[in-house]
């Protein structure tokens, strides 16, 4: 079955750190780009990194820029979000998401998401 | 940065109404516009790409039109499994932004 499970959420404070996993199967995971897209609570969807398919190019939206790390293990097939100093704004579901074969920015398979929840 | 909004932000319609939902771009974004859809404690899902292409397994009542900055979705005859929120995305650019969601309720 072709699927994204994400793990790793939970209740963090604000100014610590969380790491998210992305479990891939069903699919070739080393030849596709996978993101990170988050939603607040009864917000909409907010797109916050991106990693190409051999992992070499990365990209953060501004306001995660120098906190969050995206990385990727092709052996494992698995995405990672490495989060720190998170702030209360950073409560959302994340969501990992694998990108189109042929358009890096179009989104065709979604994990069930995972709650980060950061307060004190 | 493109941004896209969605009108109307909440559509109230009837089992078998025909329902549009609008989606404008900040500028041209050629073809390259999305729709998904979410239900409520559920991931996202992709119905339309390229404006007007179906994605696979999505039923046909579902249609995408436009180009450049207008586009709309069109649910021939709304469905009681459709009331959700759907959202557009544009992917002409590096972010692929997202509008900010259209809630289709029960009347």
């Amino acid at each position: 079955e072709v699927q994204l499970v994400e793990s790793g959420g939970g209740l963090v404070q604000p100014g610590g750190s969380l790491r998210l996993s992305c479990s891939a199967s069903g699919f070739t995971f080393s030849s596709y780009g996978m993101h990170w897209v988050r939603q607040a609570p009864g917000k909409g969807l907010e797109y916050v990194s991106a990693i190409s398919s051999d992992g070499i190019s990365t990209h953060y939206v501004d306001s995660v820029k120098g906190r969050f790390t995206i990385s990727r293990d092709n052996f494992k097939n698995t995405l990672y979000l490495q989060m720190s100093s998170l702030r209360d704004e950073d409560t959302a579901v994340y969501y990992c998401v694998k990108a189109h074969l042929r358009y890096f920015v179009l989104f065709d398979l979604w994990g069930q998401g995972t709650l980060v929840t950061v307060s004190s | 940065d493109i941004h896209m909004t969605q009108s109307p932000s909440t559509l109230s319609a009837s089992v078998g109404d025909r329902v549009t939902i609008t989606c404008r771009a900040s500028q041209s974004v050629s073809s390259w516009l999305a729709w998904y859809q979410q239900k409520p404690g559920e991931a996202p899902k992709l119905l339309i790409y390229k404006a007007s292409s179906l994605e696979s397994g999505v039923p046909s009542r579902f249609s995408g039109s436009g180009s450049g900055t207008e586009f709309t979705l069109t649910i021939s005859s709304l469905q009681p499994d459709d009331f959700a929120t759907y959202y557009c995305q544009q992917y002409d650019n590096y972010w692929g932004t997202f509008g900010q969601g259209t809630k289709v309720e029960i009347k």
